[in-house]
């Protein structure tokens, strides 16, 4: 079963907009994973935060947890045309010592040239 | 390149067929993680392997079957097929358990016919 439900199920921006997309889960978790993925293929990591983290950034990427509200988001600043691809966020239970991921439905985001 | 192999990359069987997909994490993880992707399941976590030891179990049909060796590349076998058990299998490996990065191969594209 699925932890996360993510927001909005699909984005469509123009080139040089932000991007801005939400994840809420259910349980204590561990960590929180973003993961992106290309049309059918492999999913990449792109950012971890832990649960005793507030944000974090990494180049145009910065991630929030607010573990009191079970939410995060994503946010990509200045977007491109090759961030078009679905991006995933992924919990790790807190009691969790196995690091299995439980996924969300994802968001696509489709940025427009 | 994530660093994590599966083969094959695509493959088309009967129903009630067996088939078998391979992994082979990066070099030094001791985690392998199968996960599968439908369209309406989404992402899930079938099972974990670490260190040539399950570790933990997820949504995993008892048709379904996985192991570990002692290269620590893995195996998922898939049996008595079903037109439901066409999906997108991806193999993921991380260094540890819980509070680490997976990194996902490209995937096994099975469709079953």
């Amino acid at each position: 079963s699925q932890q996360g439900e993510e927001d909005p199920q699909a984005l469509s921006i123009q080139e040089g907009e932000n991007a801005t997309m939400n994840c809420s889960y259910k349980t204590s978790i561990n960590n929180l994973q973003w993961y992106r993925q290309n049309s059918g293929r492999g999913l990449v990591h792109l950012i971890l935060i832990r649960s005793n983290e507030r944000e974090k950034h990494s180049g145009r990427l910065r991630v929030t947890l607010d573990t009191s509200k079970k939410s995060s988001s994503l946010l990509i600043t200045a977007s491109r045309a090759a961030d078009t691809a679905s991006y995933f966020c992924a919990t790790v239970h807190g009691s969790s010592n196995t690091g299995k991921l439980i996924f969300g439905q994802g968001t696509t985001l489709q940025v427009k040239p | 390149d994530s660093g994590v192999t599966q083969t094959p990359k695509h493959l088309i069987t009967a129903t009630g067929q067996r088939v078998t997909l391979r992994c082979s994490p990066r070099s030094g993880d001791l985690s392998v993680y199968w996960y599968q992707q439908s369209l309406d399941q989404g992402l899930q976590f079938l099972i974990q392997y670490y260190n040539g030891e399950e570790r933990a179990k997820g949504n995993i049909l008892e048709r379904f079957s996985a192991q570990q060796f002692p290269d620590l590349h893995s195996e998922l076998n898939l049996s008595s097929l079903e037109l439901g058990d066409s999906a997108l299998y991806f193999c993921a490996s991380s260094a540890q358990g819980g509070s680490t990065e997976a990194f996902f191969g490209q995937g096994t594209r099975l469709t079953v016919v």
